[in-house]
């Protein structure tokens, strides 16, 4: 089946410092992939879509200075989290499908804590 | 923005007991997929369905898609420890999937 690979599985780093998360798709070309924030017990709320080569469309509420996203090919998605803060410490999760339209393939998620 | 809210948001059952899931929409859904988060893992697709009043087995799991398309349901009949985990319904809005609020089940051994 489709495998979605994230990096890391998880971070810890110390406030003002910025974080890069990757996300590939390993054995599909993934037209689109998703990022994801989950707190503790919560359900996900999606923070952006990326479209390889144009610019990711973030949901209303996400700051688009401090989450950068990057898609640059078919097979990888990357997030950064500039200037990292205690709040923006949760579990990212990326997910991906292909130009098909099949069901979400996630990664394993980042959990990011910022001291 | 489309709201999916599931009830109920959480779940503990005696193993061998049945469990349901639902998930509501205020607005009509051209699909609803449903995944299993098991706690500190990631979410894992189960299913979809796509047809107004589909129902899809898995095993102990009956899937259903109201005839209104507005709601669906996640059954499990005779839960098992292994059926442990957060579940959630999701549907496709434009160009982007959203998650509904989920419920967390607890199997009691």
């Amino acid at each position: 089946g489709a495998v979605v690979s994230q990096h890391p599985s998880w971070v810890i780093c110390k406030s003002g410092t910025s974080v890069k998360i990757e996300c590939r798709s390993l054995d599909f070309q993934a037209t689109t992939m998703f990022w994801y924030r989950q707190f503790p017990k919560q359900s996900l709320m999606l923070m952006a879509t990326s479209n390889e080569g144009s610019k990711a469309t973030y949901e209303q509420g996400v700051e688009k200075d401090k989450f950068l996203i990057n898609h640059a090919s078919l097979t990888l998605s990357t997030l950064t989290v500039t200037s990292a803060h205690p709040e923006d410490s949760s579990f990212y999760i990326c997910s991906a499908r292909d130009s098909v339209g099949l069901p979400l393939h996630f990664g394993n998620g980042t959990r990011l804590t910022v001291t | 923005g489309q709201q999916v809210m599931q009830i109920p948001q959480y779940q503990h059952v005696q193993e061998g007991e049945d469990f349901t899931t639902y998930c509501n929409s205020s607005t009509t859904l051209s699909n609803i997929q449903w995944y299993k988060q098991r706690p500190g893992g990631h979410p894992v697709f189960l299913i979809q369905l796509v047809k107004s009043g589909e129902v899809k087995k898995q095993k102990r799991l009956t899937f259903q898609f109201g005839e209104a398309k507005k709601n669906s349901s996640l059954h499990i009949t005779a839960t098992q420890t292994t059926d442990v985990g957060t579940y959630f319904c999701a549907f496709t809005g434009t160009y982007k999937y959203i998650f509904g609020t989920g419920t967390r089940l607890k199997v009691l051994a």
